[in-house]
């Protein structure tokens, strides 16, 4: 099984550019969240979705969007980028009620 | 929110020595994970603890949930124990919340 997995896992923005962020993984969980990392800190919860057709907003969703279609797939778009979302992006899944968590190998974005 | 909290947050060690990491976290919770993140960034799970002890080669993690603390201990580090160490618990709706880590350098 390849997990979970991010493309790209580079990329440069131009500020106000918009791109997606690819994240599927083959365990058929039900549970993917994405996260952000900047430096000196942990990961901080961007979007989450429960299932297929459910999103929600974590705690830090301005300037990004979500959709879950498959069960496999939960793409972020970020609609007009910024020098602030210049970060870490991790995407991640579990399966309920098993909490154990599994992250994909991530995506560098600088946006200048 | 449950807070999380890590200590100490940088440590070096000579290779061969043993270190502790400790996770605080301010609420109950049912499950706890730790993870090294490795100098190329790649998160790696080490353990699902929600209590007692679990070992894999020269690591083990103890969760004591009533105490709301989890210790991950590494015995012979090796340089490639470098790297970041988080540990991080479910809060609401599975939604992981992590703790700001310690940041470990391994010299020879």
């Amino acid at each position: 099984n390849a997990g979970v997995t991010q493309t790209p896992k580079f990329q440069v923005l131009k500020t106000g550019q918009s791109m997606t962020l690819q994240c599927a993984q083959d365990m058929n969980h039900e549970y993917m969240s994405w996260y952000r990392q900047d430096p000196g800190m942990g990961l901080r919860l961007i979007h989450y979705s429960v299932g297929a057709g459910i999103t929600d907003q974590g705690e830090v969703p301005n300037g990004y969007n979500v959709s879950r279609s498959t069960t496999e797939d939960f793409p972020l778009r970020l609609l007009s980028a910024a020098p602030s979302q210049t970060s870490v992006y991790f995407c991640a899944s579990l399966n309920p009620p098993n909490t154990e968590a599994f992250f994909g190998q991530g995506t560098r974005l600088t946006v200048v | 929110g449950i807070q999380v909290e890590q200590s100490p947050p940088d440590l070096i060690l000579q290779e061969g020595a043993n270190s502790t990491l400790r996770c605080n976290f301010s609420d109950s919770v049912n499950n706890l994970q730790w993870f090294h993140q490795n100098p190329w960034g790649q998160l790696i799970n080490l353990f699902y603890i929600p209590s007692g002890t679990k070992q894999n080669g020269r690591l083990s993690a103890t969760t004591v949930a009533t105490e709301r603390y989890s210790l991950l201990y590494i015995s012979s580090s090796q340089t490639t124990d470098s790297g970041v160490y988080f540990c991080a618990v479910p809060g609401g709706g599975n939604k992981l919340t992590f703790g700001t880590g310690t940041q470990l350098k391994v010299e020879l």
